[in-house]
């Protein structure tokens, strides 16, 4: 069962970027059957779908934040990141990682397995 | 973007007792493929969400068969037949038809 752990700074500063990493383990980031993706959730608030990423650096993203968010992944280290550039304190959120499982292992798609979360608050 | 809602928004049910809520989405999830892409989540207090159901009523791995999805196109239904107290939570439906993927404001369920 595939394990994952966001890990990155609690505090950034508006204006600033925010920098997350996601290690995965129990199994190969370099998959072909699954994508990367990360979903955040503001407090006390419903969930966002950032963006996903394929091994080979295939991504899309959520519209609403494309010209902010680069996802990118480090297959030598089984990691995959988050940024997020011209923060404000709307980006204040719990942010998640999660695998997506695509038709090859699932025959269907979805993000089946999710890290635990890691709170970023944008203050100055 | 595809918008999905949900009802109720809030929802308190007797243990033993069953619970149904509703997801409605702004565009048809029956992809060209045939299968409709609708999910169901659990985020349970303190927990990250946690994936219930796929494809309108597949149950994932390692999930009671007291929860049970139901619908088509555009309605939706997930249903728990005996409510436990280890059900309790938000649940949230999504959608993951066309990116970007959507997710339904939730429905929070509590135990009376």
């Amino acid at each position: 069962q595939l394990q994952l752990q966001e890990s990155g700074p609690g505090l950034v500063k508006p204006s600033e970027t925010l920098s997350l990493t996601c290690t995965v383990s129990g199994g190969s980031i370099s998959s072909s059957s699954y994508y990367w993706g990360w979903i955040r959730q503001p407090p006390g608030k419903g969930l966002e779908w950032i963006g996903n990423i394929y091994y080979s650096g295939s991504t899309y993203y959520n519209p609403s934040l494309r010209s902010r968010v680069t996802i990118s992944v480090d297959t030598s280290k089984n990691q995959f990141s988050l940024k997020l550039s011209s923060v404000t304190a709307a980006d204040t959120a719990v942010y998640y990682c999660a695998s997506y499982c695509t038709n090859a292992v699932c025959y269907s798609y979805y993000f089946d397995y999710w890290g635990q979360g890691t709170l970023v608050t944008v203050s100055s | 973007d595809i918008v999905m809602t949900q009802t109720p928004l809030s929802l308190s049910v007797t243990p033993g007792q069953p619970a149904s809520m509703s997801c409605k989405s702004s565009q048809s999830l029956l992809h060209s493929d045939g299968k409709t892409y609708l999910y169901w989540y659990l985020q349970k207090p303190g927990q990250s969400p946690q994936l219930l159901i796929y494809e309108v009523s597949s149950r994932f791995s390692g999930v009671p068969d007291r929860f049970s999805g139901s619908g088509s196109g555009t309605d939706f239904t997930l249903k728990i037949s005996r409510v436990e107290a280890e059900d309790v939570g938000v649940y949230y439906c999504m959608q993951g038809i066309h990116p970007p993927f959507t997710f339904g404001p939730g429905t929070k369920v509590d135990i009376k």
